[in-house]
């Protein structure tokens, strides 16, 4: 079974389109994260729920917009692509966001290519 | 979260130990020092943590320096599967925290 799971591993896209990108974990944790690791391997955390309430928005922009429809799900919507937003994502869960004497785990990751 | 240096990249012969170390010179008590790895094209995994003790599991091993302001990961049998970035993170305990990933450190393990 796969803790964490994401759909679909790859995406290829056009400038200007809308899409999304899904995330379950099977883990029964609380936590789950969006992460996006750039052309250059740079891994950066973007948002990060907590039994369906975002806790961490970092600095992207407003064309990403996460939504948990519940703790075991977290998807991730992009309006308007551009093709700096190629990159690959990944998602990733841990049982709590303050308890940090556990592990996160990650999935496969979700390649987006706009052109 | 505190700031962690590590080399870019490192080799070791499969079969021998491979010693990874990183440097958190501004590491505060309260704060873990965790480590990941990413096999390409795979998404990060999680290897081992600790505070200030060493510690062991069938993965690797951490060894925390006294002052914790350093540590190393130890992988006693290196094999060709280790191929990977390893990264070194530290990470505050008790708030809503992320895991802040650097560079790394690309440990190539060859024949």
């Amino acid at each position: 079974d796969t803790a964490v799971s994401q759909t679909p591993k790859y995406l290829v896209t056009q400038m200007g389109n809308d899409k999304s990108i899904k995330c379950e974990q099977n883990l029964g944790h609380d936590t789950m994260y969006w992460y996006k690791q750039d052309s250059k391997k740079f891994l950066k955390i973007m948002f990060s729920y907590n039994n369906k309430e975002l806790i961490i928005n970092e600095t992207v922009p407003n064309r990403f917009s996460p939504k948990s429809p519940d703790k075991a799900h977290l998807n991730l919507h992009i309006n308007s692509l551009e093709l700096g937003d190629s990159a690959v994502y990944f998602c990733a869960s841990s049982p709590s966001p303050t308890v940090l004497n556990t592990e996160a785990f990650f999935g496969q990751g979700t390649r987006l290519t706009v052109v | 979260d505190a700031k962690t240096t590590q080399p870019t990249s490192m080799d070791c012969a499969e079969g021998r130990a491979a010693n990874l170390p990183c440097n958190h010179s501004t590491i505060s008590g309260n704060e873990y020092v965790y480590w990941y790895r990413q096999i390409h094209s795979q998404g990060p995994q999680y290897i081992i943590h600790g505070l200030k003790n060493n510690e062991t599991n069938e993965m690797a091993s951490l060894i925390i320096t006294e002052d914790r302001k350093s540590s190393t990961l130890i992988l006693p049998h290196a094999t060709l599967r280790d191929t990977a970035v390893y990264y070194c993170i530290v990470r505050v305990v008790g708030t809503a925290s992320k895991l802040t990933f650097g560079t790394g450190t690309r440990l190539q393990v060859t024949l």
